[in-house]
């Protein structure tokens, strides 16, 4: 079955601008984490959506948001980027929610540069 | 709050060598434990895990057990290859609880040399 898909892979934005990033979790599952990953943070957790609700939330500023669809498709939107925006930004999908015990799976990333 | 302190990479072993990476972590109940690794260019993949006291997670040659009282959850292999070159991200979830998110150590750099 297909893995957690990821969109786009890689992108370019200008300081100042917005971004969109897409994630469609593997068929069935129905919950999607995103983590944002960083040589100097590492990896940390940003957002969990199950049935269309944010369900649990990391610390991090408001300019970060994300939505999840009736399909269970998600997107994480990052508004006026700024530098340290660059990242690796993962997604994770899994059953219901709270099951990081069972293991979720993780897409490839969408690297995002901004310059 | 919880927390995940794991050795500094990088790694640097010839191909055959023991491998271990500590991992140590903090938390409040009881939490489940996991290695995950990542290859150039790709996302996470979920190497092993455990969810309760004493229990060895293993896979492709790697082991870890979960030891509270010291805890710890250490990775192992007993003779690494140059495929295992990757970087090794030791992490926790609250078990139980309704935070299922994952937290994540630094991160070990593993370079595995024929």
């Amino acid at each position: 079955k297909a893995g957690v898909t990821q969109t786009p892979r890689y992108l370019i934005k200008t300081r100042g601008q917005q971004v969109t990033l897409s994630c469609s979790p593997i068929s069935g599952h129905r919950s999607v984490s995103w983590y944002q990953q960083t040589p100097g943070q590492g990896l940390q957790f940003l957002f969990e959506y199950f049935s269309e609700t944010q369900r649990n939330k990391g610390n991090f500023p408001g300019r970060f948001s994300g939505r999840q669809f009736s399909n269970s498709r998600s997107e994480m939107n990052v508004s006026t980027l700024e530098l340290g925006d660059s990242a690796l930004y993962l997604c994770a999908s899994s059953f219901n929610p709270g099951q990081a015990s069972s293991g979720y799976t993780f897409g490839s990333g969408t690297r995002l540069t901004v310059v | 709050g919880n927390s995940v302190t794991q050795m500094e990479g990088p790694v640097t072993l010839s191909e055959e060598a023991f491998l271990t990476i500590n991992c140590t972590y903090t938390a409040t109940g009881y939490p489940s434990l996991f290695w995950y690794v990542q290859y150039p260019g790709e996302g996470l993949q979920l190497l092993l895990k455990a969810t309760k006291a004493d229990d060895k997670g293993s896979n492709k040659g790697f082991e870890a057990t979960y030891r509270k009282e010291t805890t710890s959850f250490h990775l192992e292999k007993g003779s690494v290859q140059v495929s295992d070159s990757a970087v090794y991200f030791c992490a926790l979830s609250e078990r139980g609880g309704s935070q299922g998110n994952l937290i994540f150590g630094k991160g070990t750099k593993l370079s595995v040399k024929p």
